[in-house]
């Protein structure tokens, strides 16, 4: 078991640029979460799948936010014209389904937008 | 809607004193209740769990009861050491609704030798 990976763990860039990032659930986990945290602030839920479906989307993703899980496996989250306001910790989880109410967290990615 | 209160931080301590940290939530029905831990420049990491009232979860000395009539589920250890510096996040799964995870805003844990 390998724990949850993520890819980059760190990522700068320009205002207006397009960012993704990659996540790798624990294996057979079929359940994978997105979350935004920013600095002194408890984590909030942005998306979460079950297998490939996306299951729900908070507010908080704007039209400039898109995620997938194309195969039931890894994910990737977009940013499209990056803002910002968007430079957070994005933090993704997995679950499995014997034990739903329990999601296990990546190290995360931090963002920085200039 | 669900929300999460834990008490804010820093919490400054010296080694081996107690340490409370206070939790409280508002959710329909029975969620489960959720510890994590942040250690600096780390992701969260579980730190116990319960799932339904009047249990209690523990792990690594800290431990936690869900308390329902107070919708309390507060963290405790009996001895820190330095190594618990972190931030703590107390966090409820809504029964039924398991993706959405909602945290408190974390509460920081300082303990000097």
């Amino acid at each position: 078991d390998t724990g949850v990976s993520q890819d980059p763990r760190h990522k700068i860039t320009k205002r207006g640029q397009n960012v993704t990032f990659r996540c790798d659930p624990i294996s057979e986990h079929n359940r994978l979460y997105w979350y935004r945290q920013t600095l002194g602030q408890g984590p909030e839920f942005l998306t979460y799948f079950q297998n490939e479906a996306q299951l729900e989307k908070s507010r908080l993703l704007s039209d400039r936010f898109s995620a997938e899980r194309p195969k039931g496996s890894f994910s990737t989250l977009e940013i499209q014209r990056t803002e910002q306001g968007d430079s957070a910790m994005y933090l993704c989880a997995s679950s499995s389904s014997g034990e739903q109410e329990t999601q296990y967290f990546g190290p995360g990615t931090r963002l920085l937008v200039l | 809607g669900n929300s999460v209160t834990q008490m804010e931080g820093p919490v400054t301590l010296s080694e081996e004193a107690f340490l409370t940290i206070n939790c409280t939530y508002t959710a329909t029905g029975y969620p489960s209740l959720f510890w994590y831990v942040q250690y600096p420049g780390e992701g969260l990491q579980l730190l116990l769990k319960a799932t339904k009232a009047d249990d209690k979860g523990s792990n690594k000395g800290f431990e936690a009861t869900y308390r329902k009539e107070t919708t309390s589920f507060h963290l405790e250890k009996g001895s820190v050491q330095v190594s618990d510096s972190a931030v703590y996040f107390c966090a409820l799964s809504p029964f039924g609704s398991w993706g959405k995870f909602q945290f408190g805003a974390g509460t920081q844990v300082v303990v000097t030798p």
